[in-house]
């Protein structure tokens, strides 16, 4: 099972920033959060991860609580084309490659 | 952007009927996956490859199912014995291990529809 916890679904105006919360109240020191996405049924995409340190890349910023237990993927100005569902997955340090999907949280961003 | 580039997109095949997808990893990638997503449901492992062997596999990842990279480009998944609980959308992945962490590039995926 998924170590973690989101929202079934969240609506996002266009434009405007999207912040998308996972509950990993049991994560360990040696596991990583992973952001990915999945756009209709397209293959997983993979947009940011974090061990402590709050991250940022081109696509997206992940805030990670300093008790790690929680964090939020910040997408800072929603398109259209980032309707998706966004998988929160918490992975140990060196791991195989095995990801455990949730079910994840439906973004819809409206016009 | 190098990507993962997977084959066919779509196959339709008779229960019972053998089905081999292909994939091609991104060139510089070591690890190699085989995930599934049946309709409407989670993305699922199926099993990691690594160094020409099997890292690691899930449950239903049973004998039906076999692995193979048999050069240096391509990554096939071979089901045996289809049954028409395979219908799924099957999806090729690679990684490069960077510090510790494991970043998975996915094909588009093959659509696989056991009838």
């Amino acid at each position: 099972d998924a170590k973690t916890t989101q929202p079934p679904s969240m609506d996002c105006a266009e434009g405007r920033a999207a912040n998308l919360p996972c509950n990993h109240s049991t994560i360990s020191g040696n596991e990583y959060v992973y952001w990915y996405r999945q756009i209709h049924s397209q293959g997983p995409q993979y947009i940011i991860h974090g061990l402590k340190n709050n991250e940022t890349n081109e696509m997206a910023s992940l805030i990670i609580t300093e008790d790690r237990k929680s964090s939020t993927l910040i997408l800072p100005h929603a398109t259209l084309r980032d309707t998706a569902v966004y998988y929160c997955i918490v992975t140990p340090l060196g791991n195989t490659g095995k990801l455990i999907f949730g079910q994840g949280t439906t973004l819809q961003v409206k016009p | 952007e190098p990507e993962v580039t997977q084959t066919p997109s779509h196959q339709v095949t008779q229960m019972g009927q053998e089905v081999i997808l292909r994939c091609v990893p991104i060139s510089n990638h070591l690890y190699f996956y085989w995930y599934r997503q049946i309709l409407g449901q989670k993305v699922e492992f199926l099993v990691s490859f690594y160094n020409n062997e099997i890292s690691e596999k899930s449950e239903i990842f049973d004998d039906q199912f076999s692995v193979e990279r048999p050069d240096g480009s391509n990554f096939t998944l071979k089901i045996r014995s289809t049954k028409l609980e395979d219908s799924a959308m099957y999806f090729c992945a690679s990684s490069v291990h960077v510090a510790g962490a494991n970043v998975l590039t996915f094909g588009a995926g093959s659509r696989l529809t056991v009838l």
